[in-house]
């Protein structure tokens, strides 16, 4: 089946630092990738839309120029965390949906957890 | 705007047993698909079941089985001869028909007593 490998599944960085997260469909092309947030016993919250070749829509309230989205091909979309202060530290997961699926049909990455000391 | 609402925090069943999970869901959308997602501990996110709205019958996979009530805006999963493995955070989810994008209720964390 179609999968989204995610990496890093753990990374603990620096306050003021930043931090990579990838986000690559193995075995499909996803010209839209999506990122999301989710608290300890939370929902998962979306945070941007990422587009394969242009810029990312993001969602009200999520700070651009803090979570960077990059999407330059059709396998890999990025988030880089800007200077992450400790309020960062979450789970981000991204999810993109096979060519074909129904709708709804979204593999999701295993998640990134982000602790900022 | 869409939400999606999940009144139940957590709930348990005795192994073996069958239990339903409540959702009601607010929606502008003419078309739409709703959604249950699991998520075990591992925190990857698995598709249970998916409903069409414009569909009258409910939805069913193996033991899952939802309850879809369009004019109540209301999708319920029941889950039948519950197992140790079904143990997880359940999400209801809404998408538009002409949206990619997910909206996700609250969750419900299940818990499985054996």
């Amino acid at each position: 089946g179609a999968v989204v490998s995610q990496h890093p599944s753990r990374v603990i960085c620096k306050s003021g630092t930043s931090v990579k997260i990838e986000c690559r469909s193995l075995d499909f092309q996803a010209t839209t990738m999506f990122w999301y947030r989710q608290f300890p016993k939370q929902s998962l919250m979306l945070m941007a839309t990422s587009n394969e070749g242009s810029k990312a829509t993001y969602e009200q309230g999520v700070e651009k120029d803090k979570f960077l989205i990059n999407h330059a091909s059709l396998t890999l979309s990025t988030l880089t965390v800007t200077s992450a202060h400790p309020e960062d530290s979450s789970f981000y997961i991204c999810s993109a949906r096979p060519p074909g699926q129904a709708p709804g049909g979204y593999t999701f990455g295993s998640g990134t957890r982000l602790t900022v000391v | 705007a869409q939400t999606v609402t999940q009144s139940q925090p957590e709930m348990s069943v005795q192994e073996a047993e069958t239990v339903t999970l409540s959702c009601t869901y607010d929606t502008s959308e003419s078309d739409y698909y709703l959604f249950w997602y699991k998520q075990p501990p591992s925190r990857q996110m698995i598709l249970v079941i998916r409903q069409e709205a414009y569909k009258q019958q409910n939805a069913t996979e193996n033991r899952f089985s939802v309850n879809f009530q369009k004019a109540a805006k209301s999708f319920s999963l029941k889950i039948s001869d519950s197992q140790l493995g079904d143990a997880a955070m359940y999400f209801c989810a809404h998408s538009g028909a002409g949206s990619y994008q997910l909206t996700f209720g609250k969750g419900t964390k299940l818990s499985v007593i054996p």
